[in-house]
């Protein structure tokens, strides 16, 4: 059982659609991260957040933290093929036990 | 700037024979992780280590060892590789606290035959 949950493993959409990937768990954290991974490559940082209730946007990429800190989401609006890939959260069990989840990938279609 | 690099990228071993997978960073981190990355799984940390001089265990240990030979450097060692080692493996260094970025090398990609 991984520490942190993600759902769905895998989504297919259109372009110009929307997405949300979920990254759940029953810890707290003090912050967590969402990477992304392209395939041959080691993954990277798009956003950490750090407060409870947090909303950090990156162009069309929403980013939130749950009140609680348990749980994260991402949104994806009006998705583009670059968007392809597979997205990651991760957390720290301890200030430097860093964890992930067991990934989203995301395909979007032309 | 080199930032997180492993040797080699990739491997193919026999069953019960021995390996020591290299990182170097060159960023000044405090702390650096060893994972693996199957398919449907994510990333599962092997290995850690907080600062120069500390090692911990992380998910899934079994199998492995590690040094961290000094600042820059964190070998992971496979003593009697088996098949359920197969994997790509990542090495990752952060700077400190943990919420700073973690950079990751380009992996190395491990077959057990």
């Amino acid at each position: 059982t991984q520490l942190l949950e993600q759902s769905p493993q895998f989504l297919s959409i259109q372009e110009g659609e929307n997405l949300t990937v979920y990254c759940n768990s029953s810890s707290v954290f003090s912050s967590l991260q969402w990477y992304r991974q392209e395939p041959g490559e080691g993954p990277v940082l798009l956003v950490t957040v750090v407060t409870g209730g947090e909303v950090k946007k990156l162009k069309r990429l929403t980013f939130q933290f749950g009140d609680a800190r348990k749980d994260s989401s991402l949104h994806i609006t009006a998705a583009q093929p670059g968007d392809t890939g597979l997205y990651l959260c991760a957390g720290g069990a301890n200030d430097y036990k860093l964890s992930f989840g067991a990934g989203t990938t995301v395909t979007v279609r032309a | 700037n080199a930032g997180v690099t492993q040797t080699p990228k990739f491997q193919v071993l026999k069953t019960g024979q021995s390996m020591t997978l290299q990182c170097a960073q060159d960023m000044n981190h405090n702390s650096m992780y060893w994972y693996r990355q199957d398919p449907g799984m994510g990333l599962r940390l092997i290995y850690y280590s907080a600062s120069e001089g500390t090692t911990d265990k992380g998910e899934v240990p079994n199998g492995y060892n590690v040094s961290r030979l000094n600042k820059r450097e964190f070998s992971l060692r496979l003593e009697s590789a088996a098949p359920s080692q197969t994997s790509v493996y990542f090495c990752a260094s952060i700077y400190r606290p943990l919420n700073t970025e973690a950079f990751f090398g380009q992996g190395t990609r491990l077959t057990v035959v």
